[in-house]
């Protein structure tokens, strides 16, 4: 099956500082791939994704970098606020599947 | 949240016994998964469907099966529940919008004693 990691499992940050989240994947021919949020006792939550072709993709105060030569997907947060404690995981997506890393825990220090 | 709901949303069982969750959307998506997430592992995908009466397996369904009849519900059924079943379930729906996405549902915290 597909093999999608996280580098690390926890991250600590002071509020106002930027995140970085980091992803491995193994697929190659994966179409897209997503960042999402999970908050504790809730459903994960969309946060970006970015297709294959793109090496960048940003929304408001994330920045999704792609680097397929390393199979290697970041997600940076800009000036982490205390709502962005929460689990990100990483997916791609090949055909019809989904298939999810393991998520890092990302706590905000006010 | 994509309209989704998860019944019921928590569950104890004993052994044996079997299982039924319900998922039910209202923005008539297409394909619909479900996930079982436990500590240590990524969510794990069950069964996925493509469609009313199209279903297909995901890298976990060994002791569940998925029925959908009509476009808003995709039921995951558990045979005879197991201990190792024990976990959160979560349905989601796929949205081919302008971002390839997953919406998921609340989850199902489902206990097998």
């Amino acid at each position: 099956g597909e093999s999608v990691g996280l580098h690390l499992p926890t991250l600590s940050v002071q509020e106002g500082d930027n995140s970085i989240i980091n992803c491995a994947y193994s697929n190659s021919a994966s179409d897209y791939f997503i960042w999402y949020k999970q908050e504790s006792g809730k459903g994960p939550q969309f946060i970006i994704d970015i297709r294959s072709n793109m090496d960048k993709r940003q929304g408001q105060r994330v920045t999704v970098l792609l680097n397929k030569t390393v199979k290697h997907l970041s997600l940076q947060i800009a000036a982490t606020q205390p709502g962005d404690s929460a689990v990100y995981f990483c997916a791609e997506i090949t055909g019809n599947q989904f298939y999810f890393g393991t998520g890092t825990s990302l706590t905000v220090i006010p | 949240d994509a309209g989704i709901t998860q019944s019921p949303r928590h569950k104890v069982t004993e052994t044996g016994t079997p299982v039924t969750l319900r998922c039910h959307q209202t923005e008539n998506h297409r394909y619909m998964y479900w996930y079982r997430q436990d500590p240590g592992h990524g969510l794990r995908l069950i069964h996925y469907s493509y469609g009313v009466k199209d279903t297909d397996k995901g890298e976990v369904s060994d002791g569940y099966s998925v029925s959908r009849s009509k476009t808003e519900d995709f039921l995951l059924t558990l045979e005879s529940a197991t201990s190792s079943q024990t976990s959160v379930y979560f349905c989601a729906i796929r949205d081919r919008g302008p971002q390839e996405t997953q919406y998921f549902g609340p989850g199902t915290r489902l206990l097998v004693l």
